[in-house]
């Protein structure tokens, strides 16, 4: 099992709708989360950062967790074709102080 | 967010040669700074965490005598691709964490681009 899982897409959704991202991590004493978006030929831009159960919002962003299930996800309202990217997971893990990221979900937002 | 600043962006060399690439934390001192790989379509892979004043540490698989990696300073992490062969051209992001606590956020430099002939 992989440590974090993405589905990879590519999640197609119109312009204006939810896009929602979903992510599973396999560490049980994982405490911190983060969503970051990689646009193409691009280095990965943290976009949110999430630590407890329940949801956090920012902007048009809302990350929610459930450490229980282990999950966390990432919804994006208004989803605008600059929104186009790939979206990666990222879970601290273990007692390093390292990240681990998911394979990434390709998210296109169509016109 | 932090500012987290690589050169050169891009590079191309011929087999054999080698490459190094800096990476600094341009308003925050980085005791800690990280390496990461990407392959098109491939998530980031760690290579090894920088620290400054010791020596780096990296991850099982990545050789310590190919990649060498200096940390001299709390603003400055350099890494190297000694004698680069094709297999190496990948994205190289390094990443540093602007507080002490290990959970805290990542920011990640521009990316260096490497493509060996």
């Amino acid at each position: 099992q992989k440590e974090v899982e993405q589905n990879s897409g590519p999640l197609s959704v119109p312009e204006g709708a939810i896009a929602s991202l979903n992510c599973t991590y396999s560490d049980r004493v994982s405490q911190s989360f983060f969503w970051y978006r990689q646009y193409s030929g691009k280095s990965p831009e943290l976009i949110m950062s999430i630590y407890s159960n329940g949801d956090k919002e920012d902007g048009r962003f809302t990350a929610q967790l459930n450490k229980a299930s282990q999950y966390v996800s990432l919804l994006i309202r208004d989803s605008q074709p600059s929104d186009s990217a790939t979206y990666l997971c990222a879970v601290h893990t273990g007692t390093a102080s390292k990240l681990t990221f998911g394979t990434g979900t390709r998210l296109q937002v169509t016109l | 967010g932090a500012v987290v600043s690589q050169h050169p962006s891009w590079v191309i060399c011929k087999s054999g040669t080698s490459v190094k690439i800096e990476c600094r934390s341009l308003d925050f001192q980085a005791t800690t700074m990280f390496w990461y790989r990407q392959f098109p379509k491939q998530s980031l892979m760690l290579m090894a965490t920088s620290n400054e004043g010791s020596k780096a540490t990296y991850e099982q698989g990545v050789e310590k005598d190919k990649f060498l990696i200096n940390h001299a300073s709390l603003t400055l992490s350099t890494l190297t691709v000694t004698s680069a062969h094709p297999e190496d051209s990948s994205f190289y992001i390094c990443s540093a964490r602007v507080t002490a606590a290990n959970t805290g956020e990542l920011f990640f430099g521009e990316g260096s681009r490497l493509t060996v002939l």
